[in-house]
Parts: C-alpha cells; structure tokens; sequence
C-alpha cells in the first residue's frame, strides 16, 4: 500500500518567513495530494490540494509543487502569520475506485512574532 | 450548514468496555471513515464504508469493529477497549463518484481507557 513520509515533524518560523513541509509517497499510482490543516482542538480541514496533472498550485499565500518523478511534494507558506500555527498534515491517494488517503505524520508549525 | 457530526466527545471508561462511538452526516455524502489520530502519527485508518451494503479494512482495524446504519451514519464499536485504544478519532466523509477527493471531517472524539 500507499507510504507517505513527511517532514520535518516540527518547523519554527519567525513571523513574515516562509515554511516549507515536504513530502514524499511510494505509490506511483498516486494522483492526488491534499494538505490539511489542525488548528489546536479542531478537526483538520483542507486547505489545498492537487493533482498530477499539474505541477504547481497556488492560493493566496500558499502554494503546493508536485514532483511525480521524484514522488514528493511540498507545501509552501509565504509571509507567515501566527494564525498559520497549526498542524500541517499532507496525504496522499489514488483517485480510482478506492480514494483512501494515506496521511503522513504532521508537521507541527509555529509561527513566532 | 451541512455537517459531520460525532457523539461523544469525550469519553472514559474502563479496560473490557464495550464502547460505540457514533458519526452522523448531513452532507448527502456516499462516503464515510473512521480514523484514529496519536501525537506524531498523523491519522490512520481504521475503516470506510463506500455505502450502506459495503464496509472495509484500513490500516488498523484490528480491536474495532463498524456499522453503516444509514447513508448518513456509521458506527465505530471497541468491543472490548484496551489502554492502548486511547486516542482522538475522527470521522470523514466524501463525495462518491464524480466528486473529488476533499475528505471532510467531524469534531473528533476523545477516548480515555484506563
């Protein structure tokens, strides 16, 4: 099955920085990439997401690349905001009949002011 | 607005239990999950159910057992709970065919075994 590797596990940016939280996968059928993100006492929600088809996604501040090739992506988080402190999850699935998502292990990011 | 919900929140009780934890949906979505979340590793699945007549293995279904009631509610059962089932699960849902991927996800529930 599906392996999904993320680091790091924890990530400190001062304020106004950018973050990076990069990922891996195993499965080459993969073709869909969520990010979601925990704020501290909530559900995860998604934040963006995209598929293999593209190779880069953007919405606002943030941005998600995709390197099929090297089976990784990244999520990047410009001009940081201590509202951006949560937990960042990136998952990844087949868009077949199954679409599990196997999630990685998080990435706890803290934004500094 | 169109929501995931889990009844209970929190919840202790004691090693041998049976315990039901229940996830109900207003969103008209054909798919439903069970996930467990432990500090640094991320969230495993325990099952999904793509309808009614259809349940599935995840990850770690092992201890737990799930029943789909109804299109908009799905169960999750520890017949008999153990220490190390203390964890914060999640229930999910999406779209069916067609749909994208996009999971959505209900508040979560507490569980404490001792």
């Amino acid at each position: 099955g599906e392996n999904v590797e993320q680091h790091p596990s924890t990530l400190s940016v001062q304020e106004g920085d950018s973050a990076v939280i990069k990922c891996t996968y195993s499965d080459s059928a993969s073709n869909y990439f969520p990010w979601y993100k925990q704020e501290l006492g909530k559900r995860p929600q998604l934040i963006i997401d995209i598929r293999s088809n593209v190779g880069e996604k953007k919405d606002q501040r943030i941005a998600v690349t995709l390197n099929k090739t090297a089976k990784h992506f990244s999520l990047h988080i410009t001009e940081t905001q201590p509202e951006d402190s949560a937990v960042y999850f990136c998952a990844a699935s087949y868009s077949g009949s199954a679409r599990q998502l196997t999630f990685g292990s998080g990435t706890q990011l803290t934004v500094l002011p | 607005d169109a929501d995931v919900t889990q009844t209970p929140r929190n919840r202790i009780t004691k090693t041998g239990k049976r315990i039901m934890l229940e996830c109900s949906q207003t969103k008209g979505h054909d798919r439903m999950y069970w996930y467990r979340q432990d500090p640094g590793l991320g969230l495993q699945l325990i099952y999904y159910s793509f309808d009614v007549k259809d349940i599935n293995k995840g990850e770690i279904s092992d201890g737990y057992s799930v029943s789909r009631q109804a299109q908009a509610k799905f169960s999750l059962s520890l017949e008999s709970a153990i220490p190390n089932q203390t964890a914060l699960y999640f229930c999910a849902t999406s779209g069916g065919q067609g749909a994208n991927n996009e999971q959505f996800f209900g508040p979560g529930t507490r569980l404490t075994v001792l």
